[in-house]
């Protein structure tokens, strides 16, 4: 999987838009860009994903760069509960042999102070 | 079941003592992921399956470590003759080989593992 750069950590208000940014300016045309979170004590869960297009679900929005090098997470109101690790990571669906081997990189630690 | 299910939950050895832990995948997910986690540390990649194939073993820490996969569901990770460092959480994580939604990924809730 093609690398990706996250700040180690950002800080936000309770009940703020946050913007969680990251870089891949490697990334392949096949590539699409995942967004996971890992909640203390648990394991990481699915956030939300795209391709080329941004895209909005109950969680978070993706806003992918036109030229895809770069995105960026947004938590419209983040909530005390949204205080977790958030990994960028870019996965081709269309793999096998050693593109399987899928590798997090450290994650953006969100803080939410009340 | 629903989701991905690891077992045990916790686990507490003795250094020396061999232990396996167990990975039930979300069914007919062809593809299965092994990870580690150390207190307070990232995400560290073990070991994938394509099916029962383990195409890239590289990522085992050491040769204590095994891993196999059988009738392309369940797995099982061994750790042989544990040491403290490997006190950890074993992730476990399942996918469908190929789709159009690029494969998300879904984890289970880990094994913790203490090594005493």
């Amino acid at each position: 999987d093609a690398k990706t750069t996250q700040p180690n950590s950002m800080e936000s208000n309770e009940e703020e838009p946050v913007h969680l940014p990251c870089n891949h300016s490697t990334i392949s045309g096949t590539d699409y860009i995942h967004w996971y979170r890992q909640l203390p004590s648990q394991g990481p869960e699915y956030v939300i994903h795209g391709l080329t297009s941004n895209v909005n679900n109950r969680m978070a929005s993706l806003a992918i760069a036109e030229d895809r090098k770069s995105s960026t997470l947004i938590l419209h109101r983040a909530t005390l509960r949204d205080a977790a690790v958030y990994y960028c990571i870019l996965r081709d669906p269309d793999y096998g042999g050693s593109q399987g081997n899928l590798i997090f990189g450290k994650g953006t630690k969100l803080s939410v102070k009340p | 079941g629903a989701g991905v299910s690891q077992s045990p939950s916790n686990k507490v050895t003795e250094k020396g003592k061999d232990v396996e832990l167990r990975c039930d995948p979300i069914s007919g997910h062809t593809a299965l992921y092994w990870y580690r986690q150390s207190l307070g540390q990232g995400l560290e990649f073990l070991i994938y399956f394509q099916g029962n194939s383990a195409p890239d073993k590289s990522g085992l820490p050491s040769d204590r470590f095994s891993a196999e996969r059988t009738g392309g569901s369940v797995s099982t990770l061994t750790i042989q003759r544990t040491q403290q460092e490997d006190s950890a959480v074993y992730l476990c994580a399942s996918s469908e080989l190929w789709s159009r939604s690029g494969n998300t990924i879904y984890f289970g809730e880990g094994s913790w593992l203490t090594v005493v």
